[in-house]
């Protein structure tokens, strides 16, 4: 059975600081992985997502991912924050079985930016 | 485009009594999944349907029943609302792919049963 573990429900940073967001699955088969971000009272959306091939991965609004697979870790990342990054961010990780996939999502990791 | 919809937004319930979420999606997805939202908890999945007609159970299905008569809709149901049913709702619709299942989320409806 696969599982997200997200260390640290809460992060908080200094505009242009780095943002590292930490994210940890268990999965008996390879995984799909994926990070969605959520604004305030709104829905999560899609910020970036490894399939297969090249294990950094770049996605929107600058956050990019690498897959490591020796250490079953899939951490965010951002060089320089900005305070339009304040939001949830969930990791989640996708396997797949007979009859389509499952998706297991993280708690989430609330981001903080401080001027 | 408009993607996936929610109504209604928002809506406060006294205990006991029943309401239906709808949601609708115009991208063609086969899957539809509903969530439940709560605080330090993530997001929990109440059930899902992988096509029209077809439903399952997620990992937090009971007080909950919904259904899927159209491909576009997806109906998730309370008959009686109880307080712990207070959350955030979310309906997610995907087109699960051999690179996964990347899924399009609704804005939300915000439940208070009193």
């Amino acid at each position: 059975a696969q599982s997200v573990t997200q260390l640290g429900s809460h992060v908080s940073v200094s505009e242009g600081a780095l943002v590292l967001l930490r994210c940890n699955y268990s999965s008996s088969v390879p995984p799909y992985l994926f990070w969605y971000v959520q604004y305030p009272n709104q829905g999560l959306q899609l910020l970036l997502k490894y399939t297969t091939g090249a294990t950094l991965v770049k996605g929107i609004n600058g956050f990019e991912a690498e897959f490591k697979k020796s250490e079953t870790s899939f951490h965010l990342t951002k060089p320089s924050a900005h305070m339009s990054d304040a939001a949830e961010y969930f990791c989640a990780v996708s396997v797949g079985n007979t009859g389509g996939f499952k998706t297991i999502f993280g708690a989430g990791t609330r981001l903080f930016v401080k001027a | 485009n408009a993607g996936v919809t929610q109504t209604p937004k928002f809506r406060v319930l006294k205990t006991g009594q029943s309401m239906t979420l709808l949601c609708a999606q115009d991208m063609n997805h086969e899957y539809m999944y509903w969530y439940r939202q709560d605080p330090g908890m993530g997001l929990r999945l109440i059930h899902y349907s992988v096509g029209e007609g077809t439903t399952a159970k997620g990992e937090v299905p009971d007080g909950y029943n919904v259904s899927r008569l159209k491909k576009q809709n997806f109906l998730l149901g309370l008959e009686s609302a109880a307080p712990s049913q207070t959350s955030v709702y979310f309906c997610a619709s995907s087109l699960p792919r051999t690179s996964g299942d990347e899924q399009y989320f609704g804005p939300g409806t915000r439940l208070t049963v009193t």
